[in-house]
């Protein structure tokens, strides 16, 4: 069964560093996104992404965070200079079609900013 | 702000019992609505979508909607251990446009006990 993979699934970075979270969404899937989720915490979206742009983003997502689809199969989540707060699990999720809107998770990547 | 609401648990019923989740939502031009699973340092998985009023049926899980009550519900009958996890309540973006981005609830943390 297709699926939606994330890597690394651990990243330990300094504060101020910059990092790259990567996604592989399922292969027939034209939306992409990304959410996270801080221990304890629900799950917050941060953007969606469609025809190679940024359909929305939240207030979350601000100038620190960009979003790029490299190639034909990656997708990206790039944070310039992390903090603290960063401290998260950020998932990718894709989906098919924009009617149901059924968005399918990878495992997440837990990025943690000493 | 768009809000999802879950009754926080935790919820504890015994094997073989009926296990009943909750939600409600304010938006009232949302369309999509899901049940996702989350095991604890796990991604959200899905387990149900229903878009129209009325019940959804999928093996041992029962999705129920209302939508003049804003309400959305799981059931899951013949509870097992396996079934042990927090349960998101997750709804899509609604009225003013937003149709790609899932708003999720802070969970309900089932524990079913042998």
């Amino acid at each position: 069964e297709p699926e939606v993979t994330q890597t690394p699934s651990h990243q330990v970075t300094q504060m101020g560093q910059e990092v790259i979270l990567r996604c592989v969404p399922i292969s027939n899937h034209l939306y992409f996104y990304w959410y996270r989720q801080i221990l304890g915490q629900k799950v917050e979206f941060l953007v969606s992404f469609y025809n190679n742009e940024i359909s929305e983003k939240s207030e979350i997502f601000d100038d620190q965070f960009s979003v790029e689809r490299p190639d034909g199969s990656n997708f990206t989540l790039k944070i310039r200079s992390t903090k603290l707060e960063d401290s998260a699990m950020y998932f990718c999720a894709s989906s098919d079609r924009l009617a149901s809107n059924t968005q399918y998770f990878g495992p997440g990547t837990r990025l943690t900013v000493l | 702000q768009k809000e999802v609401e879950q009754n926080s648990g935790p919820l504890s019923v015994p094997e073989g019992a009926i296990a009943s989740l909750n939600c409600t939502y304010s938006d009232r031009g949302s369309q999509s609505f899901f049940w996702y699973r989350q095991y604890s340092g796990k991604s959200p998985e899905l387990i149900m979508s229903i878009y129209s009023n009325g019940d959804k049926e999928d093996g041992r899980f029962t999705a129920q909607l209302n939508k003049a009550s804003q309400y959305v519900s799981l059931l899951i009958r013949d509870s097992q251990p396996s079934d042990s996890a927090t349960y998101l309540c997750a709804v899509d973006g609604g009225s003013g446009g937003s149709n790609y981005k899932l708003t999720f609830g802070k969970g309900t943390l089932l524990t079913v006990n042998p």
